[in-house]
């Protein structure tokens, strides 16, 4: 079964600085999708980015970036610039199924910017 | 609609009592995905559906969860004789074909005193 790791409760970063967030997982698949979401006070849940396994470059949406490591089974989430709306949970999530979005989430972190 | 639309936002119920959680898609979307997130957890997957057919229903705890979607459009997650371990976030998404990106609504808080 795919499982997905977030080792960090939570972290902290003080506003315009950058933050890294942690997520490995483990598949038997080649080919997958790893998505980050992004969980404000407000319980919304917000696509954040994704990255499909097949590809080497490194996603990135503005001031969000992943380091996506197959082998390692490792897809860190960078955070560059931080703004006080970046304050939230944070999700990192799998799925093998192209089309059809069974995703499995890790158990978040919570991120708190520092004015 | 605008986006996925759950009802209601909050529900309390009694133990023992049934509760009809509803959720309206995105028109046009194919994919509707139930999911159940407990207080400081990810969200754990449920079921889904392709138009009215349910795909994979793997994710229901035990037979007192069900859920339809008659028409391939609005789905209803029913848990019968609730219990206070039901008591969750139970978030919705849909998702247009070929696409990767799912769509969440605000979901809707289930306590069960």
């Amino acid at each position: 079964a795919q499982t997905v790791t977030q080792s960090q409760p939570e972290m902290s970063v003080q506003e315009a600085e950058t933050v890294t967030l942690s997520c490995t997982y483990d598949t038997s698949e080649s080919d997958y999708y790893l998505f980050w979401y992004k969980q404000p006070p407000s319980r919304q849940m917000i696509l954040v980015i994704r990255q499909e396994a097949y590809k080497q470059q490194n996603a990135t949406e503005n001031r969000f970036s992943v380091n996506f490591q197959k082998a390692a089974k490792s897809f860190s989430l960078k955070i560059s610039d931080s703004q006080l709306g970046d304050a939230a949970m944070y999700f990192c999530a799998y799925t093998f199924n192209f089309g059809n979005e069974k995703l499995t989430f890790g158990t978040g972190t919570r991120l708190t910017i520092i004015p | 609609g605008a986006g996925v639309s759950q009802s209601p936002r909050y529900k309390v119920t009694k133990r023992g009592q049934d509760v009809a959680l509803r959720c309206d898609p995105i028109s046009g979307h194919v994919s509707l995905y139930w999911y159940r997130q407990a207080l400081g957890q990810g969200p754990e997957f449920l079921t889904y559906f392709n138009y009215e057919a349910q795909q994979d229903k793997s994710g229901l705890p035990n037979d007192r969860f069900s859920a339809e979607r008659p028409e391939g459009s609005i789905s209803t997650l029913t848990i019968q004789r609730t219990e206070q371990r039901d008591s969750a976030m139970y978030r919705c998404a849909s998702s247009f074909p070929g696409t990767t990106e799912a769509f969440f609504g605000q979901g809707t808080r289930l306590t069960v005193v």
